[in-house]
């Protein structure tokens, strides 16, 4: 069954830790992508990668980090350095250029 | 900003009537995209339609371009009350990226 992956659904970090938030795609896909959406708002882009040991930031990836080491694999660590984490993140996966694949998403609480 | 700006941000209609959406967008596309977003859910794709084309139809949707008025409308004919949920446009510009707007949040009253 081909699909894209997200856990934890929820997740839960006190301030000053990094989290980690997990993406898997069986699709085959080259191209990933990591969202993030506050409440009544649209998406935006924290990171991409085009390619397996590649990646590009978006326009808010200050006090993010990615790795792509694997084609099916994206994660996103939250770290400390970003202030103000609460919200939901979105992972998604296309064949470049073309519709993207979004997972159901992981909402990541500051407590 | 080069993302697309829906309106309106939120339309409500009773069950059976029509729903129109509209994206507007400042710079040159290759492609526009129109996704669903059921609340607390992840996107999913409704209709891609390339710079080259007019209209598009899947189902009970309908998705026009006008590239000289930079803007796109997405219908949906008969409405349910599935169909309620955040409807977003999406630019790709060539950038290996898309760009979401705001979004249009569609209320179907049965």
């Amino acid at each position: 069954d081909g699909g894209i992956t997200q856990s934890p659904k929820y997740l839960f970090r006190k301030e000053g830790q990094n989290v980690t938030l997990s993406c898997e795609q069986n699709l085959n896909h080259d191209a990933m992508y990591w969202y993030r959406q506050d409440p009544g708002q649209g998406l935006r882009l924290i990171y991409y990668s085009q390619i397996v040991n590649d990646f590009q930031k978006g326009d808010i990836a200050e006090g993010y980090s990615v790795s792509r080491e694997k084609k099916e694999s994206f994660p996103l660590t939250v770290t400390s350095a970003q202030k103000n984490p609460t919200a939901f993140y979105l992972c998604a996966s296309s064949r470049t250029g073309n519709e993207q694949f979004f997972g159901p998403g992981t909402r990541l609480t500051v407590l | 900003s080069q993302q697309g700006e829906e309106d309106p941000q939120a339309l409500s209609i009773q069950e059976g009537e029509n729903a129109t959406m509209n994206c507007s967008y400042k710079t040159s596309i290759n492609n526009l995209q129109w996704y669903r977003q059921n609340s607390g859910r992840g996107l999913v794709h409704l209709i891609l339609i390339r710079s080259n084309e007019r209209e598009k139809h899947s189902g009970r949707l309908r998705v026009t371009l006008d590239t000289s008025k930079k803007s796109s409308s997405l219908l949906i004919t008969a409405s349910r009350a599935a169909d309620t949920a955040s409807y977003f446009c999406a630019i790709f510009q060539g950038a290996q990226k898309l760009v979401f707007g705001q979004g249009t949040r569609l209320t179907i009253n049965p």
